[in-house]
């Protein structure tokens, strides 16, 4: 399967400061997606990225789309307790079936 | 909201039974799909859906099978459960490049 590489793996931090996680792919993909996963919820969509170069906000979260359609990146701003969870990278490949590679995840902490 | 029910949430199964997990979605999506979650892989796509009676395999689809009849219903059946296949597993729905996830079944195959 596709080979996604998502870092950091966990990431301890202080509320408000600012988070960045990225994911590379060793194969180029023509959507980027970013879900967040809560303990014994399934993962909830943040953002949708469908164009190399695109940068999407959805209120203090940022995503980008890379140029090279081979890497991805998150930006948390202002981190507040409730941001704690695993956040997930999926790339979906240019060909083939309509489904979705994901990243092993970034496991994130947020002190008070 | 991805409108995904799946059910059991939760299961215990013998080694060698057959199990089978469902998942009812109330949007009409055409693209369905499974996948189990297991620390370290993140999530790994079993099977999908692109239509009624349409399915293919994903990257982990060995001693797994599914079956869509209609276009709210797709069911994921282990013919034989082992040990391996003890994970969560998450039903998932769409339209297009996007997927929308249940809440999960935890099955433990003992």
């Amino acid at each position: 399967g596709q080979q996604l590489n998502q870092s950091p793996q966990s990431m301890f931090i202080q509320e408000g400061e600012d988070v960045s996680m990225n994911c590379t792919s060793s194969s180029i993909f023509n959507t980027w997606l970013w879900y967040k996963q809560d303990p014994g919820e399934g993962p909830v969509l943040l953002i949708a990225l469908y164009k190399a170069g695109e940068l999407t906000s959805n209120g203090r979260l940022t995503a980008q789309f890379g140029i090279t359609r081979k890497d991805s990146f998150l930006n948390i701003s202002a981190s507040i307790p409730s941001d704690v969870g695993i956040y997930f990278c999926a790339g979906q490949a240019l060909t083939g079936a309509n489904n979705l590679f994901f990243g092993t995840g970034t496991r994130l902490t947020v002190i008070p | 909201d991805a409108g995904i029910t799946q059910s059991p949430r939760h299961k215990v199964t013998e080694t060698g039974t057959p199990v089978t997990l469902r998942c009812h979605q109330t949007e009409n999506h055409r693209y369905m799909y499974w996948y189990r979650q297991d620390p370290g892989h993140g999530l790994r796509l079993i099977h999908y859906s692109y239509g009624v009676k349409d399915t293919d395999k994903g990257e982990v689809s060995d001693g797994y099978s599914v079956s869509r009849s209609k276009t709210e219903d797709f069911l994921l059946t282990l013919e034989s459960a082992t040990s391996s296949q003890t994970s969560v597993y998450f039903c998932a729905n769409g339209a297009g490049n996007e997927a929308f996830f249940g809440q999960g079944t935890r099955l433990t195959v003992v």
